[in-house]
């Protein structure tokens, strides 16, 4: 199974701060990799799909980026409803696997 | 606008069997796969299978943890995906989320998601 591992697992930033998550592979996805928020106590929401796409109607505060082992997702200024927990997931074998979470937190 | 809404979750005692459905509507259900999801309490998400589209051969694919007793089906004319649970286990507790899947040359990709159904398996 490919391992997908976030980091930092939690971060605490200002509303206004740019912000960047990182997902590293075990072995090489190409680009077959999603992201997804989640609020507390709801259902996720895809963000961004083939590690760049962002999915329809997400703002462009948003951003990925990466190939291979290596991806980033980046809000560019954060504000009040961004505040969630962020995953990252690979698609490019079965079992889709994610990463474990990271919490972005109001400072 | 594009809707999925999950039912069928509830407490069941280990080793019975439960069957949650999927309800799709805005969209052409049969252009799509559709795949499950759960989240244990607490934890983080985890696959747990998909089904491909009938023009993609209608074939599913699944986790090891679940693998031999879900098994995932569509009916297309419905717009409904089932998700069939036996021999449940109380790990296999969490909500349980479907998701539409699509195909864009890029792989097979979430881009929905239901509001989630919780399962509880406990004596």
């Amino acid at each position: 199974d490919i391992q997908m591992t976030q980091s930092p697992s939690s971060l605490s930033a200002f509303v206004g701060d740019r912000v960047t998550i990182t997902c590293r592979a075990s072995q090489g996805i190409s680009n077959y990799l999603a992201w997804f928020q989640q609020k507390p106590g709801k259902a996720p929401k895809s963000l961004i799909y083939a590690a760049s796409s962002l999915q329809s109607g997400v703002p462009s505060k948003f951003s990925g980026s990466g190939s291979g082992t290596d991806f980033t997702l980046t809000i560019s200024s954060l504000q009040p409803e961004d505040f969630a927990t962020y995953y990252c997931q690979q698609y490019n074998s079965y079992p889709w696997t994610f990463g474990q979470g990271t919490k972005v937190e109001i400072k | 606008e594009v809707q999925l809404v999950e039912s069928g979750g509830g407490l069941v005692q280990p080793g019975r069997s439960l069957r949650l459905s999927c309800i799709a509507s805005g969209f052409t259900f049969g252009d799509y796969g559709m795949s499950w999801f759960r989240q244990a309490p607490g934890k983080g998400l985890e696959w747990v299978g998909f089904i491909r589209s009938k023009a993609y051969g209608g074939t599913t694919e699944y986790a090891a943890s679940v693998k031999g007793r879900f098994t995932i089906s569509r009916d297309d004319s419905k717009s409904i995906a089932y998700l069939q649970m036996n021999s449940l286990k109380t790990e296999d507790t969490a909500v349980y989320y479907c998701t539409r899947v699509g195909w864009g040359g890029v792989g097979w990709f979430t881009d929905c998601w239901g509001q989630g159904t919780l399962v509880t398996v406990s004596s």
